[in-house]
């Protein structure tokens, strides 16, 4: 069965260091991936996306993301965090099932940013 | 308004009240989606609708009750829900469901509590 996994819950990182958030999924076929954030309050933005060629991803607020296929991997990362980056942080991995394409997301990964 | 609405954004019920959700989006989409976000689960997807028709029910309890009357709008009916029923009920949308145009912007969510 698809799914993805974001081991970790909760991530507290100094301003100005860099960030990696981890995502691994599982699934047959050639995946679909995306990472999303989710401010307090706020509905979830998209951050970027893979579907095919480079398999690192450039997206807003600076984040990158690196597909890895021989490890199912889908870490994001950002070089120097900024305190506005406090948020939860979701994979989604994009499958077709029964003719309808559907996201499956991971529990997410809460950032905590330290002044 | 722009992007994708949700009225209310709070909502409290007892058990036995009937309510109603409501999302709107302004984004000329085709597809319209209800998630449910719980703590520390995964966000569950429970209805999918392209051009107004239903092609995803996601063994959703019939105490919650889908509309969507145009491709704009999306209703999810609630009656005798239970307290574990609450959580937060995000709604999203997309141009379409096939693998490329299926790229999924969310709405603020409405925080439901069942008493």
């Amino acid at each position: 069965a698809q799914s993805v996994t974001q081991p970790d819950i909760h991530i507290t990182v100094s301003e100005g260091a860099s960030l990696e958030l981890r995502c691994n999924y599982s699934y047959g076929a050639t995946p679909y991936l995306f990472w999303y954030v989710q401010s307090p309050g706020q509905g979830l933005q998209l951050l970027l996306k893979y579907f095919s060629g480079d398999t690192l991803v450039q997206g807003i607020k600076g984040f990158e993301a690196e597909f890895k296929r021989s490890q199912s991997s889908f870490n994001l990362r950002k070089p120097s965090v900024h305190w506005s980056d406090a948020a939860e942080y979701f994979c989604a991995v994009g499958t077709l099932s029964s003719g309808t394409y559907k996201y499956i997301f991971g529990t997410g990964t809460r950032l905590k940013v330290l002044a | 308004e722009t992007g994708v609405t949700q009225t209310p954004r709070h909502l409290v019920m007892g058990m036995t009240n009937k309510k109603s959700l409501k999302c709107e989006q302004h984004l000329g989409h085709n597809a319209m989606y209800w998630y449910k976000q719980s703590a520390k689960k995964p966000l569950e997807l429970m209805f999918v609708y392209n051009f107004k028709e239903q092609t995803e029910n996601n063994s959703v309890p019939s105490r919650f009750s889908p509309e969507c009357p145009n491709s704009s709008h999306l209703f999810l009916h609630l009656h005798t829900l239970q307290p574990e029923d609450s959580a937060l009920y995000l709604c999203a949308s997309s141009l379409g469901t096939s693998v490329r145009n299926n790229e999924q912007f969310f709405g603020p969510g409405t925080r439901l509590t069942v008493l």
